[in-house]
């Protein structure tokens, strides 16, 4: 069983379009993250919900919206597409907020590529 | 931003060589973890380290927490084609309830 999914795998738009990625986790974690991966690999928090309330936004640009229906889901929509925001995201999930104890699990990634 | 600086960037190696990695920090770090991503996948913790000067192995990877709790290294012994990947350590600050990543060293492996 996947313990941290995310749809789509591939993303690929035009610049200005919205669109929206899906995250979900079955290992009944309270905390889940949303990563961006640049081009050089580097790997930064964009976002952070505990039990469905936002912890952390990393001064993400409000074009980017995260939604979590649900302490198990953990969704990104993105407005107005840009080519700098071309990169793999990744969601991730802990048992609670505690960074410094508690283990991240990582989903596959979604690459988005922007046209 | 915090930033941590992971070195060295890059390894080219042959297999069954021994590797060597670190990442140091401006500011203290509460915790140290070394993170591995395969292609295509995202990242899988390694270890996790705790206490200042803590030394901890899985297998033939062993990683310690620097005394003044502002650097870390991993050595993976006797590499094996399946270590190839990006190799990640990450910190976290008391307080700030998340992780900040190194830029990664991506480790290649010849037969």
């Amino acid at each position: 069983d996947t313990a941290v999914s995310q749809t789509p795998k591939y993303l690929v738009t035009q610049m200005g379009n919205d669109k929206s990625i899906k995250c979900e986790q079955n290992l009944g974690h309270d905390t889940m993250y949303w990563y961006k991966q640049d081009s050089k690999k580097f790997l930064k928090i964009m976002f952070s919900y505990n039990n469905k309330e936002l912890i952390i936004n990393e001064t993400v640009p409000n074009r980017f919206s995260p939604k979590s229906p649900d302490k198990a889901h953990l969704n990104l929509h993105i407005n107005s597409l840009e080519l700098g925001d071309s990169a793999v995201y990744f969601c991730a999930s802990s048992h609670t907020v505690r960074a410094e104890t508690d283990t991240q699990y990582f989903g596959p990634g979604t690459r988005l590529t922007v046209l | 931003g915090q930033q941590l600086n992971q070195s060295p960037q890059s390894m080219f190696i042959q297999e069954g060589e021994d590797v060597s990695m670190n990442c140091t920090s401006s500011s203290i770090f509460n915790t140290w973890l070394w993170y591995k991503q395969d292609p295509g996948e995202g990242p899988v913790l390694l270890i996790a380290l705790y206490k200042a000067g803590e030394l901890t192995s899985n297998g033939r990877l062993t990683a310690q927490f620097g005394i003044t709790r502002k650097d870390s290294f991993l050595n993976i012994s006797a590499s094996i084609p399946s270590d190839v990947g990006i190799y990640f350590c990450a910190g976290d600050i008391q307080g700030a309830q998340k992780l900040v990543f190194g830029q990664g060293t991506r480790l290649t492996i010849n037969p």
